[in-house]
């Protein structure tokens, strides 16, 4: 089955830096890889997917990669607030009867004032 | 356009004992799928039900089953309750079988 691997599991950035976390998945048959913030207290929110045939998609200040050949993707935050402080999942699935989410372990972003 | 909303949000159980979480899905979806997620863990898949039938499940025992109603709310039940079983349960639903929208969970302690 489809395993999905995140690093790393905890980040520290200045407000304003850049965030990357990075996503690698075993199953080469998923083609939809969706991230999740998930805030104290609070479900997981998508904030960004992207499907197999795209290489990347951007939404203002958050951006995916995925490398389908390297079965990796990364999430990309610019510009980093306070309020972006929070734990990151990515997860990968397939398309299909049954299908379900095989998330990451998670993130934990901290954004330091 | 309301979201989906679990109940309870809190619970404490005792080992042996059964348990029924509930939720209801966002207008519209007619996918619902159940989560565990263990604390400082990724959510974990355990069932989905597309229109009141069962549409694939993870590798959990028989002890967690489900069921969607006519109007796409939904139940998990876990019998048999084991300590292990405490974590936060997420239920989310979809009218696709990407986008989903998750609930912001119940949480289950066994003592």
């Amino acid at each position: 089955g489809e395993n999905v691997e995140q690093h790393p599991s905890t980040l520290s950035v200045q407000e304003g830096d850049s965030a990357v976390i990075k996503c690698t998945y075993s199953d080469s048959a998923s083609n939809y890889f969706p991230w999740y913030k998930q805030e104290l207290g609070k479900g997981p929110q998508l904030i960004i997917d992207i499907r197999s045939n795209v290489g990347e998609k951007k939404d203002q200040r958050i951006a995916v990669t995925l490398n389908k050949t390297a079965k990796h993707f990364s999430l990309h935050i610019t510009e980093t607030q306070p309020e972006d402080s929070a734990v990151y999942f990515c997860a990968a699935s397939s398309q299909g009867y049954g299908q379900n989410f095989v998330f990451g372990p998670g993130t934990r972003l901290s954004v330091l004032p | 356009e309301t979201g989906v909303t679990q109940s309870p949000t809190h619970l404490i159980k005792t080992r042996g004992q059964q348990v029924t979480l509930r939720c209801s899905s966002q207008s519209g979806h007619n996918t619902v799928s159940w989560y565990q997620q263990a604390l400082g863990q990724g959510p974990q898949f355990i069932f989905q039900y597309y229109r009141e039938e069962e549409n694939g499940r993870g590798n959990f025992p028989p002890r967690f089953s489900g069921l969607q109603f006519p109007n796409y709310s939904s139940e998990l039940n876990v019998n048999a309750l084991e300590l292990d079983d405490s974590a936060l349960y997420l239920c989310a639903s979809s009218l696709r079988a990407d986008g989903y929208t998750f609930g912001s969970g119940t949480r289950l302690t066994v003592v």
